[in-house]
């Protein structure tokens, strides 16, 4: 199947702090891609679909100030928590749909934030 | 929008039992994957199962999509089978809509 990678896969950091994380499809390209967060014990959440050259699309409720979105390339996603706050440390994780493939999703193995 | 229900919401089983994990749907069901999380947080992929029935080793899922639901059968448990496991539906290149889970410990 298709390999979605996410870096860093943890990260800590301070409160007040930007921190990115990367979403890479390494062997298809994605026009589309979808950020979650999950909180422990939790299920997965959308928080914002990443649109390569327009801008992100985020679901109520979410910051759009606070979680930047840039899809800079068909093979590349980056979400920046900016002022990062203790209430912020969660379970990130992307997923892309190959691009004129199938409706089946991959998803990359996330990113533990946690802030301190 | 959809709502995607799972039961059971825990299940313990000793291992070399059968289960049957359940996912129902208030909708139309357009795709349907199934996923395992594991104690590390990786979404693994399943099940890609808009209707019919497949199976992939001791794993195998049924969707009936005109009653919309679906089941994951995991036949001779083993310890390496516990964590959570999703269900998730969407339509083309949408975003999924995930269940609550159900979480499994199978138990040595």
């Amino acid at each position: 199947g298709a390999v979605v990678s996410q870096h860093p896969s943890r990260v800590i950091c301070k409160s007040g702090t930007s921190v990115k994380i990367e979403c890479r499809s390494l062997d298809f390209q994605a026009t589309t891609m979808f950020w979650y967060r999950q909180f422990p014990k939790q299920s997965l959440m959308l928080m914002a679909t990443s649109n390569e050259g327009s801008k992100a699309t985020y679901e109520q409720g979410v910051e759009k100030d606070k979680f930047l979105i840039n899809h800079a390339s068909l093979t590349l996603s980056t979400l920046t928590v900016t002022s990062a706050h203790p209430e912020d440390s969660s379970f990130y994780i992307c997923s892309a749909p190959p691009s004129g493939g199938t409706d089946t999703q991959y998803f990359g193995p996330g990113t533990r934030l946690t802030v301190l | 929008g959809i709502q995607v229900e799972q039961s059971p919401p825990d299940l313990i089983l000793q291992e070399g039992a059968n289960s049957t994990l359940r996912c129902n749907f208030s909708d139309s069901v357009n795709n349907l994957q199934w996923f395992h999380q594991n104690p590390w947080g990786q979404l693994i992929n399943l099940f890609y199962i808009p209707s019919g029935t497949k199976q992939n080793g001791r794993l195998s899922a049924t969707t009936v999509a005109t009653e919309r639901y679906s089941l994951l059968y995991i036949s001779s448990s083993q310890t390496t089978d516990s964590g959570v496991y999703f269900c998730a539906e969407n339509s083309g290149n949408t975003p999924l809509v995930f269940g609550k889970g159900t979480r499994l410990s199978v138990i040595a």
